[in-house]
């Protein structure tokens, strides 16, 4: 079965640094999907970055860039310039064609004036 | 505007009633997810749907039940036998071809 493994449960960084969060996940699949979403205190779950583990080169949306090691299972999400509007829950998740879509347990990064 | 909907936002309800929370899509996905969220926690899936007429428990399905007799629509019934009720739900649904779950606005469950 796949699983999602989130190790930081809180972070807080200073605003305009450059922050990371891991994920690293288990699964027997060649292809699938990876994700990270954002939850802010609103609680609507907003999709911050999109991964398909067939394309070697890294995603990136402005200031979000995943560091994706297919090898060694891990996804983690570099947030630059992190700005206070970035200040939320953060989820890691996994899909594979036709099965369900898996999600870590969340990092909540603070980001501090 | 294609999107996913969640009714109400906030609900109500005593203890030992059942009650169903409305999740309608318009993007022409296949498959549909509930999820629930405790303060603080991650998302616990209850139940998913690949296609019409199907679905699956999830992690946590004990004292919920579903139907999908549309594919547009995926209601969650929470019944009495649902020892903690109140949590937050969010509906999802997604499509193979991208692979991503497109939320709802998620409904606020307070049992009394």
């Amino acid at each position: 079965a796949q699983t999602v493994t989130q190790s930081q449960p809180e972070m807080s960084v200073q605003e305009a640094e450059t922050v990371t969060l891991s994920c690293t996940y288990d699964t027997s699949e060649n292809n699938y999907y990876l994700f990270w979403y954002k939850q802010p205190p609103s609680r609507q779950m907003i999709l911050v970055i999109r991964q398909e583990a067939y394309k070697q080169q890294n995603a990136t949306e402005n200031r979000f860039s995943v560091n994706f090691q297919k090898a060694a299972k891990s996804f983690s999400l570099k947030i630059s310039d992190s700005q206070l509007g970035d200040t939320a829950m953060y989820f890691c998740a996994f899909s594979h064609r036709d099965d369900k879509i898996i999600f870590g347990k969340g990092t909540r990064l603070h980001i501090l004036p | 505007d294609g999107g996913i909907t969640q009714s109400p936002k906030y609900l109500f309800r005593k203890e030992g009633q059942n009650v169903t929370l409305s999740c309608e899509q318009n993007l022409n996905h296949d498959a549909m997810y509930w999820y629930r969220q405790d303060p603080g926690q991650g998302l616990r899936l209850i139940y998913y749907s690949q296609i019409v007429n199907d679905f699956q428990k999830g992690d946590i399905a004990e004292g919920y039940s579903v139907s999908r007799e549309k594919k547009e629509s995926f209601p969650l019934t929470v019944t009495s036998a649902q020892k903690n009720p109140t949590a937050f739900y969010l509906c999802a649904s997604s499509t193979d071809r991208e692979g991503m779950a497109f939320f709802g606005q998620g409904t606020r469950l307070t049992v009394v």
